[in-house]
């Protein structure tokens, strides 16, 4: 079945800490992308990437880093300048550049600081 | 200019009732609006969307209606069912590529 998978699910980071989320795809998509959720808040961008070995800052890249060595692969690295990492984090992909542009979102990271 | 304002907070209706959310944005680039399903613990789903080029897309029971001179959009879902209980987001995207998301309506359905 083609998706996006997340993992892990369920992530701990002790302060100080980096650590890194997976997000891989099999949907040969170009466009893929990392959303922050916190309670009552909406999705906000963290990074995206349109290409291979490329990507750009979204709305809140503060304490985040990302590559995109692979077209399948982005994955998310929180590190410790972070202040607030404590959240739901979802990996999405879509079609760049083409007429049908849904995004498929991943069934998300959460990750809490200990 | 780049974000999408969403409204209301949270939503309780009826079964059989009609549930509306309403999302406005300022940008005139967006091209694109989907709306959101998102349940608890797992990630949003598509549920709609809609191109500026129509006044309103119907699903089943799910109706977007646009308004492009007022550069808004609202979601309608009639005869609200307890599984349509859930947090639903409008969205908007531009020619950057990427998605901009209002900041969700939890929808409460009572039987």
């Amino acid at each position: 079945d083609g998706g996006i998978t997340q993992s892990p699910k369920y992530l701990f980071r002790k302060e100080g800490q980096n650590v890194t989320l997976s997000c891989e795809q099999n949907l040969n998509h170009d466009a893929m992308y990392w959303y922050r959720q916190d309670p009552g808040q909406g999705l906000r961008l963290i990074y995206y990437s349109q290409i291979v070995n490329d990507f750009q800052k979204g709305d809140i890249a503060e304490g985040y880093s990302v590559s995109r060595e692979k077209k399948e692969s982005f994955p998310l690295t929180v590190t410790s300048a972070q202040k607030n990492p404590t959240a739901f984090y979802l990996c999405a992909s879509s079609i760049k550049g083409s007429m049908k542009t849904e995004a498929f979102f991943g069934q998300g990271t959460r990750l809490t600081v200990v | 200019q780049q974000q999408v304002k969403q409204s209301p907070q949270s939503l309780i209706v009826q079964k059989g009732g009609i549930s509306i959310i309403n999302c406005a944005y300022e940008n005139t680039a967006f091209d694109y609006f989907p709306w959101y399903q998102q349940f608890p613990g797992k990630g949003p789903a598509l549920l709609i969307a809609i191109r500026p080029d129509v006044s309103e897309k119907k699903e089943g029971r799910f109706t977007i209606s646009f308004n492009k001179s007022a550069k808004q959009f609202s979601l309608h879902i009639m005869d609200s069912q307890p599984g349509d209980s859930a947090t639903y987001f409008c969205a908007a995207r531009g020619r950057t590529d990427k998605l901009i998301f209002g900041t969700g309506t939890r929808l409460q359905v009572f039987p």
